[in-house]
């Protein structure tokens, strides 16, 4: 597609249940990012792929938080058991492997746990 | 400690003045890259410039310019003539790592706090 398209651009979820967010890269771009944006603050960085290496989960808050990327596209990003700090913007990015500046990314899923 | 640092939370600029926003960074590696995004009140991250810490040349993108002073570990943006459609949230950020000198270089950015800029008409 022309963008990064995340979906839904809404969820609103009870306190407990599981929520996946879902986010499609630019074609041909073999690195995608997961980053959580908290209301008023910067962006948190959460998981990395790139390619068919493993996975840079460094960032990711906590065991109820995991993300895979299946045939080095389309990503999920599931969230367990929600609690009420996980009400975030949790935005994807995309990059090229070579020759990109910057990263392009999409609209966002914003998430709110009642 | 932050790697990032963004000191001023909001800023307010006359339309067509410059302003110039603060970024101060923490790195020990030799070689990173640096970013600045605009966010505006739509949510999208907007990407602006880049600077590889291997380049002498202040980065130029149109009206925004990036002060950089490598000594200082300092990125600041300058954005001149301001427009009101310049108001947005302001974010810097860093990629550590080795760095390509065609920016080709991938991982993932350490964002700052960011600073609200307002243009006043």
């Amino acid at each position: 597609g022309a963008g990064v398209s995340q979906s839904p651009s809404n969820k609103v979820t009870e306190k407990g249940k599981d929520v996946e967010l879902r986010c499609d890269p630019i074609s041909g771009h073999t690195a995608l990012y997961w980053y959580r944006q908290s209301l008023g603050q910067g962006l948190e960085f959460l998981i990395y792929f790139q390619g068919n290496s493993a996975p840079d989960k460094s960032g990711l808050p906590s065991d109820r938080f995991s993300a895979e990327r299946t045939g080095g596209s389309v990503s999920t990003l599931t969230i367990q058991r929600t609690q009420q700090e996980d009400s975030a913007v949790y935005l994807c990015a995309s990059s090229p492997a070579r020759g990109l500046y910057g990263y392009t990314f999409g609209s966002g899923t914003r998430l709110t746990v009642v | 400690a932050q790697k990032i640092t963004q000191t001023q939370p909001g800023m307010f600029v006359q339309e067509k003045e410059a302003v110039t926003l603060d970024c101060t960074y923490d790195t020990s590696d030799q070689s990173y890259g640096l970013f600045w995004y605009k966010q505006p009140s739509s949510g999208e991250m907007i990407f602006l410039i880049y600077q590889g810490s291997y380049d002498e040349q202040n980065a130029t993108e149109g009206r925004y310019s990036l002060n950089f002073q490598k000594a200082r570990k300092s990125a600041n943006l300058v954005i001149s003539a301001s427009q009101l459609g310049d108001s947005a949230m302001y974010f810097c950020a860093m990629r550590e790592g080795l760095e390509k000198s065609d920016g080709g270089s991938q991982g993932n950015l350490i964002f700052g706090k960011g600073t609200k800029l307002s243009v006043k008409p």
